[in-house]
């Protein structure tokens, strides 16, 4: 399978503390992309990073990629109850000219007030 | 800005009865357009995509269909739907110019076939 496979699958913490989502892949990728999913919504696009970048952050989120691992993690500092939902990683195979990404099952994340 | 509206929202329709879905684009032009279905627990398959009017490609065979007759607008339709596909539809849009852009979906439209 090409898909991303996030671990843990669920993820439960207090407010306040971080939460740490991780990504393994098995193919060569362009890309990788973080969304989120709040229950019964559509997906919210989080960061993308791509192949030749080790790190991104964009607010309370931190991104990294580590390409020989073939593995991500998504940071979530100081979470806040409203941050519970599920995280997805998608990847793009390289070489691919069309936007096709191979899901994962999704982290639970639940941050009690 | 660009923005994606897909609908309707929920939908509940007898086994063997036809289905469309419809998704537009505003804010761009000549996008990469995309149906997903997400069963439940389970993460994205692509279903189908499209890079122009009239051009669809389809990623898993079955008792579905797409069609693309404007620029911004991205139609998944069926004539006979069955049990089975039943679930999360959500369509997607991609700036086309180069491979690798960010990929936005829309609200989703929930698929209740009974």
């Amino acid at each position: 399978s090409q898909q991303g496979e996030e671990d843990p699958q669920a993820l439960s913490i207090q407010e306040g503390e971080n939460a740490t989502m991780n990504c393994s892949y098995k193919t060569s990728i362009n890309n990788l992309q973080w969304y989120r999913q709040n229950s019964g919504r559509g997906l919210v696009h989080l960061i993308l990073i791509r192949s030749n970048e080790r790190e991104k952050h964009s607010g309370r989120l931190r991104v990294t990629l580590d390409t020989s691992k073939k593995s991500s993690s998504l940071l979530i500092t100081a979470s806040r109850a409203a941050d519970t939902a599920s995280y997805f990683c998608a990847t793009e195979d390289r070489g691919s000219t069309l936007g096709r990404l191979y899901f994962g099952r999704g982290t639970q994340l639940t941050v009690w007030p | 800005s660009q923005t994606i509206h897909q609908w309707p929202a929920t939908l509940v329709q007898p086994v063997g009865s036809p289905l469309s879905l419809e998704c537009t684009v505003e804010g761009t032009s000549n996008p990469n357009l995309y149906w997903y279905r997400q069963a439940a627990g389970r993460g994205l398959q692509l279903l189908f995509y499209s890079v122009g009017i009239g051009q669809i490609s389809s990623e898993v065979p079955q008792n579905l269909s797409a069609s693309r007759p404007q620029d911004r607008q991205f139609i998944l339709s069926s004539k006979k739907l069955l049990l089975s596909d039943s679930g999360f539809y959500l369509c997607a849009w991609q700036k086309g110019d180069v491979p690798g852009n960010t990929i936005y979906f829309g609200e989703g439209s929930w698929l209740t076939v009974v």
